[in-house]
């Protein structure tokens, strides 16, 4: 069985640049979550799907991230417009039940903004 | 909120020496304790985790007993190699903090065993 799968592994874009991460969950997986980590500093959860729907968007920085998981199978996660800050490694992580089941993870994107 | 502190990195370690790594929480309720390793090139793997107070979690070695007391979750392992070189990341769910399912992490612990 594929594990979470993500792509790019890495990203290097100018500021400005519009990105956009992948993330394909395990199959079968309904819960989906976004996390980054920046500067070598702690992992942030930024938001959890539930099928197609958006359970918790509480840790989205502000509006230039757009997450999206159409038809409840694979999710995105779009930057636009990239700044400087936004550099670190988006990890993405999808579990069966929710609640507290074990989540997996992919190996993450590295995004790079110069 | 909830918040996760570990200890700072990094660690380096002569093969077959003794390893703790500490790990202490705030949070409400009754969280669940996890540690996650990430080996060079890899995602995140649970290594072990512990969902109510007394628990030991052990896997590959590892162990971690859920302290209520001290808000604690130490990593401990006997005997490191070489192969354990990898992040430790300690994490919770299920605290004060957003919903049940999101997980907070601590700042990672980088650990090298030299052989």
């Amino acid at each position: 069985e594929a594990g979470v799968t993500q792509f790019p592994s890495h990203s290097v874009i100018e500021k400005g640049q519009t990105v956009t991460l992948r993330c394909d969950p395990i199959s079968g997986h309904d819960n989906l979550y976004w996390y980054r980590r920046v500067m070598g500093k702690e992992i942030k959860f930024l938001l959890h799907f539930v099928k197609e729907s958006k359970q918790d968007e509480s840790g989205m920085p502000n509006n230039r991230f757009l997450a999206e998981r159409t038809g409840g199978t694979y999710s995105t996660l779009k930057v636009q417009p990239a700044e400087l800050e936004d550099s670190g490694v988006y990890f993405c992580a999808s579990s069966q039940d929710g609640g507290r089941d074990i989540q997996y993870f992919g190996a993450g994107t590295r995004l790079s903004v110069l | 909120g909830d918040s996760v502190t570990q200890m700072e990195g990094p660690v380096t370690l002569s093969e077959e020496a003794f390893l703790t790594i500490n790990c202490t929480y705030t949070a409400t309720g009754y969280p669940s304790l996890f540690w996650y390793v990430q080996y060079p090139g890899e995602g995140l793997q649970l290594l072990l985790k512990a969902t109510k107070a007394d628990d030991k979690g052990s896997n590959k070695g590892f162990e971690a007993t859920y302290r209520k007391e001290t808000t604690s979750f130490h990593l401990e392992k006997g005997s490191v190699q070489v192969s354990d070189s990898a992040v430790y990341f300690c994490a919770l769910s299920g605290g004060s903090s957003g919903s049940a399912r999101q997980l907070t992490f601590g700042s990672g612990t980088q650990l090298t065993v030299l052989p």
